[in-house]
């Protein structure tokens, strides 16, 4: 099983819709966890942090559910400029280092 | 804002050449990084350091060296630049924590003919 897992779509969604892409993650003690946005041939941005109590920041909310070990990004009222690869990050924190591993990205397509 | 500043965004070399790619941030973050990108297969982890003289190895380091002689910058080289090694390279930054996520370069997109 693969450490970061994501669906890589491409999701087509039409503009005002709401979209959710999820990111499973295999070891349980990872401790930290973020979204990403890349657009295309740019390089990866960070979106926004995931907390285990969920987090929103405008149109997005992010959460966190560590019992099924997946995070979740929920996009409402699609955009155009939404249109990108959005990525996930786990941090796992072992003997003084962190192990950062990054989904392969969702790409999501909003259509007119 | 934290800038990581790449030195170059597209780079053509040819094979057997060494190479090196430079990455410079302006925030005083004590972690770096260097990430190949490839469709298909995401971001892998070359090299990072978590202090100035300090190296460690990721998950794809063959072929490739870094050098972090000022806590501003890590330099990525490549010894014996192979066809393979066609890329884009992200090298991002962080606290010490992570726990404010990483901020990338732009990326140096390299061809290797």
């Amino acid at each position: 099983r693969k450490e970061v897992e994501q669906d890589p779509g491409p999701f087509n969604v039409p503009e005002g819709a709401t979209v959710a892409f999820n990111c499973t993650y295999s070891n349980s003690a990872s401790q930290s966890f973020f979204w990403y946005r890349q657009d295309c041939r740019k390089e990866p941005k960070l979106l926004m942090s995931v907390y285990s109590s969920g987090n929103e920041d405008g149109r997005f909310t992010a959460q966190l559910n560590r019992a099924s070990q997946y995070i979740s990004l929920l996009i409402r009222d699609s955009k155009l400029s939404d249109s990108a690869t959005y990525l996930c990050v786990v941090i796992l924190y072992s003997g003084g280092y962190q192990k950062v591993t990054f989904g392969t990205g969702t790409k999501l397509q909003v259509i007119p | 804002d934290v800038k990581v500043t790449q030195s170059s965004r597209y780079l053509v070399k040819r094979t057997g050449e060494k190479v090196f790619l430079e990455c410079v941030q302006d925030m005083d973050h004590e972690n770096m990084f260097w990430y190949r990108q490839d469709p298909g297969l995401g971001l892998r982890l070359i090299y990072f350091s978590y202090d100035v003289k300090m190296k460690e190895k990721g998950d794809i380091p063959e072929g490739y060296s870094v050098s972090r002689e000022k806590k501003e910058r890590f330099s990525l080289i490549l010894e014996s630049a192979s066809t393979n090694q066609t890329s884009m390279y992200l090298c991002a930054s962080s606290s010490p924590a992570g726990d404010y996520g990483y901020t990338f370069g732009s990326g140096t997109r390299l061809t290797v003919v």
